[in-house]
């Protein structure tokens, strides 16, 4: 268990709708990452957050987008979905200037 | 040059025996370079992980060997177990600015009873 908490675990949404998926870091993390990771692929970058700002980005368009609050708990939210946004949404947190980032269990997502 | 290569697809290993997978990068910015076991229906879990001052890295049954120079990286498993049997990615990022992790496709391992 890494403490990293994601909610809902599974939903399905139809195209063209709107999506929020939520996320608690592991105690004393101050920095959330999101991962998109298709079914057999490994995990792709989509941004990070850290004191509530983005902090870098991956090659997702903008209707992708996210919040940190101060918590530290994180959101996405996915606009306009698209049937290839079918996928695995991970959380992972850590602290600021550690290397290492712990993943939740992630939401699946399912468009149709 | 921001890829990481990774081989085998999928690997099957006896019982007992070793099950190497192996990771190649291009960007010479990389300076962390963890390793994730996956099981199905779950997220991603740190296993172990090496910088490029070290050229090797055990814990447990779990060794990881670097070359620095050849840009690779690869993982041991000793004594190999069926629960073992999941899937491994390797990642690598740089640890200035965003540690934005650059994953490879993943190796899918299956340990023979």
């Amino acid at each position: 268990e890494t403490g990293v908490t994601q909610s809902p675990t599974h939903l399905i949404k139809t195209r063209g709708q709107q999506v929020t998926l939520r996320c608690s870091s592991q105690s004393g993390h101050n920095t959330v990452s999101w991962y998109q990771q298709a079914l057999g692929q490994g995990p792709q970058f989509i941004f990070q957050y850290y004191r509530e700002e983005e902090n870098g980005r991956g090659n997702f368009p903008p209707r992708f987008s996210g919040l940190q609050f101060p918590n530290y708990s994180s959101e996405l939210n996915v606009n306009a979905l698209e049937l290839d946004d079918s996928a695995l949404y991970l959380c992972a947190s850590s602290l600021g200037g550690s290397s290492s980032i712990y993943f939740g269990e992630g939401s699946w997502l399912t468009v149709v | 040059q921001q890829q990481v290569k990774q081989s085998p697809q999928s690997l099957i290993v006896q019982k007992g025996g070793i099950s190497i997978i192996n990771c190649a990068y291009e960007n010479t910015a990389f300076d962390y370079f963890p390793w994730y076991q996956q099981f199905p229906g779950k997220g991603p879990a740190l296993l172990i992980a090496i910088r490029p001052d070290v050229s090797e890295k055990k814990e447990g049954r779990f060794t990881i060997s670097f070359n620095k120079s050849a840009k690779q990286f690869s993982l041991h498993i000793m004594d190999s177990q069926p629960g073992d049997s999941a899937t491994y990615f390797c990642a690598a990022s740089s640890t200035s600015g965003t540690y934005k992790y650059i994953f490879g496709t993943g190796t899918r391992l299956k340990v023979l009873a």
